[in-house]
């Protein structure tokens, strides 16, 4: 079974500056999708960022990138240059190609302005 | 591209009501469609895995004679919320799979907040 655990509850950042949310995970399969999807007040999940595991390359999406660390099964989201409309509560989850996903408990983003 | 249309976004009804909640692909085809509940500040938990043309494969502790699920076409999966009571209300989210290459992509609805009174 998987499992994907999100430790901080919740974290802010300063308009413009550079916030890091941490995402660990436990998987037994050797093919899976890592992905941060984000879910502002209107409760519209919208996906920010997917990593395939084989790709040893860092996921980016303008000022979204993510650190992936296999071996530690760390993938954390960085969010750069941050904006009011960046905060929501951001999910991290696991799947298989094709198949239901895993999702962390969540972390609520404040952005101060 | 990638759109999923959940109707509707709002319920509200009586005690004892079945509720249907649909979920459309707008435009292009999911085999494989899922159903999550969301409680208050909490994450989705997954409920069904809804393939088109068989029967639901469901979580383990939803009931199945509860929450019933039709994936009639490949556009098209609902769930019905049979005989509907308080502890029901929730939001649920539906999401459809697109193959997109070689890979699977889940794109989310927006949602239907349930509340039975």
């Amino acid at each position: 079974a998987q499992t994907v655990t999100q430790s901080q509850p919740e974290m802010s950042v300063q308009e413009a500056e550079t916030v890091t949310l941490s995402c660990t995970y436990d998987t037994s399969e050797s093919d899976y999708y890592l992905f941060w999807y984000k879910q502002p007040p209107s409760r519209q999940m919208i996906l920010v960022i997917r990593q395939e595991a084989y790709k040893q390359q860092n996921a980016t999406e303008n000022r979204f990138s993510v650190n992936f660390q296999k071996a530690a099964k760390s993938f954390s989201l960085k969010i750069s240059d941050s904006q009011l409309g960046d905060a929501a509560m951001y999910f991290c989850a696991c799947g298989e190609y094709g198949n239901k996903l895993v999702f962390g408990a969540g972390t609520i983003l404040r952005v101060k302005s | 591209g990638a759109v999923v249309s959940q109707h509707p976004s709002r319920v509200i009804c009586k005690s004892g009501t079945s509720v249907k909640i649909e979920c459309r692909s707008l435009d292009f085809q999911a085999t494989t469609m899922f159903w999550y509940r969301q409680f208050p500040k909490q994450s989705l938990m997954l409920m069904a895995t809804s393939n088109e043309g068989s029967k639901a494969t469901y979580e383990q502790g939803v009931e199945k004679d509860k929450f019933l699920i039709n994936h009639a076409s490949l556009t098209l999966s609902t769930l019905t919320v049979a005989s509907a009571h308080p502890e029901d209300s929730s939001f649920y989210i539906c999401s459809a799979s697109r193959t997109e290459g070689v890979k699977n992509i889940q794109y989310f609805g927006a949602g239907t907040r349930l509340s039975v009174l």
